[in-house]
């Protein structure tokens, strides 16, 4: 079984540069996180989907950050424009359903915003 | 809101060493508990889970016991390898809105030397 996809694996842009992120899940896991981890810190969540919709984007900066999962599969993460406080790993994870524990998560996209 | 606080790393040992990685938590109702490993170039990976109290989760050598009275969840090797040098993640889940959200501590940095 395939596992979680991301790329790009590594970015670095200038401050007010917009970037995005992208995430394939595996196969049929209808629920799709995204995640800010910040160094020296435990992820934090960004926004979820359930299916191609979105169920919680309380914790996402929606002035400069947005996100879609179009179909329900794959997922992207904008960023415009950055700064450089969002330099982070950006993680995207997949559950089989929202009410199921186990998450399994992609390698991460490491952003260097300078 | 619900929380995870981890011991603050690096942990440093030699191989065959005892470890053990604190973890406590403060939450409302009954968390699921597990600790997650993040290998160096790799996504984070369940390592194990507790999802009630007393429950002693366990894999590949490693166990952790969710005990309500003193709302932690330690986690714990008898014997540890170079292998095992990585990133360690306790974590929660926070029920709101619906859905289950997984809070991460900080991570516990553990370095195994021969």
């Amino acid at each position: 079984e395939a596992g979680v996809a991301q790329s790009p694996r590594y970015k670095i842009i200038e401050k007010r540069q917009s970037v995005a992120f992208w995430c394939n899940p595996i196969s049929g896991h209808a629920t799709l996180y995204w995640y800010q981890q910040i160094l020296g810190q435990g992820p934090k969540l960004l926004i979820q989907f359930q299916n191609n919709g979105v169920v919680d984007d309380s914790q996402l900066p929606k002035d400069r950050f947005s996100a879609e999962r179009l179909k329900g599969v794959d997922s992207t993460l904008k960023i415009q424009p950055a700064k450089l406080e969002d330099s982070a790993v950006y993680l995207c994870a997949s559950s089989l359903s929202p009410d199921y524990y186990e998450q399994y998560f992609g390698p991460g996209t490491r952003l260097t915003v300078t | 809101g619900d929380s995870v606080t981890q011991m603050e790393g690096p942990v440093t040992l030699s191989e065959e060493a005892f470890l053990t990685i604190n973890c406590t938590y403060t939450a409302t109702g009954y968390p699921s508990l597990f600790w997650y490993v993040q290998y160096p170039g790799e996504g984070l990976q369940l390592l194990l889970k507790a999802t009630k109290a007393d429950d002693k989760g366990s894999n590949k050598g490693f166990e952790a016991t969710y005990r309500k009275e003193t709302t932690s969840f330690h986690l714990e090797k008898g014997s540890v390898q170079v292998s095992d040098s990585a990133v360690y993640f306790c974590a929660l889940t926070s029920f709101s809105g619906g859905y289950n959200k997984l809070i991460f501590g900080a991570g516990t940095r553990l370095a195994v030397h021969p």
